[in-house]
C-alpha cells in the first residue's frame, strides 16, 4: 500500500497557484518526499524532491512540514497544460538502495480556463 | 522527452499467448524498472534491473519475467497471457550506483491489450 494520502482530485483556475496536499504520517527518517506528475498517456515525470527542508525549482515549490508528516506541492502559476495527475511517494532518496516507487492513485489536477 | 524509449507502443494478444516488451533507457542510465498501469489506477512496481540481474521484484507472478543486456537496455516478457494483463506497461530508467539522483525517468508506455 501506498504510504501517502491524497485527495482524490483538485481544481484550478489557469493563472493562480495549485497547491496540492500530501499526508505521510508514517514517512521514516530516510525517506524523502517525491513528486511526480502523469499527463494523459503518457508516462510520470519526476517534479521535485525533499527531505526536511523547502524545495524549489523551475517548475514548482514544495513545502514540508517541520514534523515532515504533511508536505505540499505547489505550481505557482497553473498553466492548462499542468492538467494531470499528481503523486506524492515517500522513499530512500540519492544515493540509497532505490528500490521501488510505491505509487498510489494519486490527485488529478484540472486547470480550468 | 525523458529519453527512454519503448516499443512496441501498442499491440493486442489474445489469451495464452507471450509477450514481448523493450526498453532503451537514458543514456548514461544502468537500472532499467518496469512498472504496470491499469486504467485508472497508479502504476505497480513490477521489478528493476541493475547489472544485468534482477535486483528487486513486485509482487507479479512468475509468468512476467524479464532480461537486461549489456547495453543496459531490458525486456519485459508475459507468458500466458490473462485478460487482466491488459494495462500500460511502463519502463523508467535510473543510475544504479550511489551517485544516483533518486529520479526516474519514465517512457511512453507500451499499451497492452489482451482478448
Amino acid at each position: 500500500d501506498a504510504k501517502t494520502t491524497q485527495p482524490p482530485s483538485m481544481d484550478c483556475a489557469e493563472g493562480r497557484a495549485a497547491n496540492l496536499p500530501c499526508n505521510h504520517s508514517t514517512i521514516s527518517g530516510n525517506e524523502y518526499v517525491y513528486w511526480y506528475r502523469q499527463i494523459h498517456s503518457q508516462g510520470p515525470q519526476y517534479i521535485i524532491h525533499g527531505l526536511k527542508n523547502n524545495e524549489t525549482n523551475e517548475m514548482a515549490s514544495l513545502i514540508i512540514t517541520e514534523d515532515r508528516k504533511s508536505s505540499t506541492l505547489i505550481l505557482p502559476h497553473a498553466t492548462l497544460r499542468d492538467t494531470a495527475v499528481y503523486y506524492c511517494i515517500v522513499r530512500v532518496g540519492p544515493g540509497g538502495s532505490q528500490g521501488n516507487l510505491i505509487f498510489g492513485k494519486g490527485t488529478k489536477l484540472s486547470v480550468k480556463p | 522527452d525523458a529519453g527512454v524509449t519503448q516499443s512496441p507502443t501498442h499491440l493486442i494478444k489474445t489469451r495464452g499467448q507471450q509477450v514481448t516488451l523493450r526498453c532503451s533507457p537514458k543514456s548514461g542510465h544502468d537500472t532499467v524498472s518496469w512498472y504496470q498501469q491499469a486504467l485508472g489506477q497508479g502504476p505497480q512496481f513490477i521489478f528493476q534491473y541493475y547489472e544485468e540481474e534482477e535486483r528487486q521484484r513486485g509482487n507479479f507472478p512468475d509468468r512476467f519475467s524479464g532480461h537486461q543486456f549489456p547495453n543496459y537496455s531490458s525486456e519485459l516478457n508475459v507468458n500466458a497471457l490473462l485478460l487482466g494483463d491488459s494495462a500500460l506497461y511502463l519502463c523508467a530508467s535510473s543510475l544504479g550506483g550511489t551517485d544516483n539522483t533518486g529520479e526516474l525517468f519514465f517512457g511512453e508506455g507500451s499499451r497492452l491489450t489482451v482478448l
